[in-house]
């Protein structure tokens, strides 16, 4: 079955970094596109980007861009995002996603999510 | 762009529970469905529109129509009480998902 599993709890200070890794098993890890959606406390969902682990093509969210990178490893079917210059509304559990098997447009497969808290 | 749903939606077991989902985008693009339990990942419940994947029960169905896509849960249960959101995508690879719906079951 599909499965992706993310890295632990993070703390980090304003203007610091952040790297959340997310480890795929159970399908073919390059023919699916893996999505980054963030949920701040008590908030809605908030899609960041994507990166399709064939090519290492990216297609980042305007409000990430030049502060979000995604890259994978498909050597240990593993993405990573990093998220930098944090402030503290990047508080928020970070989802790694896998984009969908049935039409392409949807993300059929979560991860458990990690949280990553930014305070001083 | 964005994706408007209403912030909550109540209904009575065994009633039908409709939520919306208005975006221009959605003239030319699918809708897709979200089901988020608290403290936990969300769920895909509805793909394109009015699919359902495999796991998903039946008194879940879908529909699109112009600007507005819509989730109907019918016959609706206690465990059904979650948070929806609706997302949909442009051509260009761009993601974008509504702002929720708290569905809360009296």
């Amino acid at each position: 079955q599909v499965q992706l599993v993310q890295s632990g709890t993070e703390v980090r200070k304003p203007g610091a970094s952040v790297k959340v890794s997310c480890k795929a098993s159970g399908y073919t890890f390059i023919a699916f596109y893996i999505h980054w959606v963030r949920q701040a406390p008590g908030q809605g969902l908030e899609w960041m980007g994507w990166i399709y682990p064939h090519s290492g093509a990216t297609k980042y969210s305007k409000k990430f861009q030049g502060r979000v990178t995604m890259t994978r490893d498909t050597s240990i079917s593993t993405a990573h995002m990093e998220l930098s210059s944090l402030r503290s509304d990047d508080t928020a559990v970070y989802y790694c996603a896998r984009g969908g098997a049935y039409s392409g447009y949807e993300i059929d497969s979560w991860g458990q999510g990690t949280l990553v808290t930014v305070s001083s | 762009y964005e994706l408007t749903q209403p912030p909550s939606v109540s209904v009575s077991p065994g009633q039908t529970a409709r939520i919306t989902c208005s975006g221009d985008a959605l003239a030319n693009q699918h809708v897709y469905w979200y089901q988020q339990k608290p403290g936990q990942a969300p769920v895909l419940v509805i793909y394109k529109d009015s699919e359902r994947p495999s796991g998903t029960p039946e008194r879940f169905s879908g529909s699109s129509s112009g600007t507005t896509g819509t989730l109907t849960i019918s016959g609706v249960q206690a465990e059904d009480e979650a948070d929806f959101y609706c997302q949909s995508a442009d051509n260009r690879g761009t993601y974008v998902f509504g702002s929720g719906t708290k569905v809360t079951v009296l």
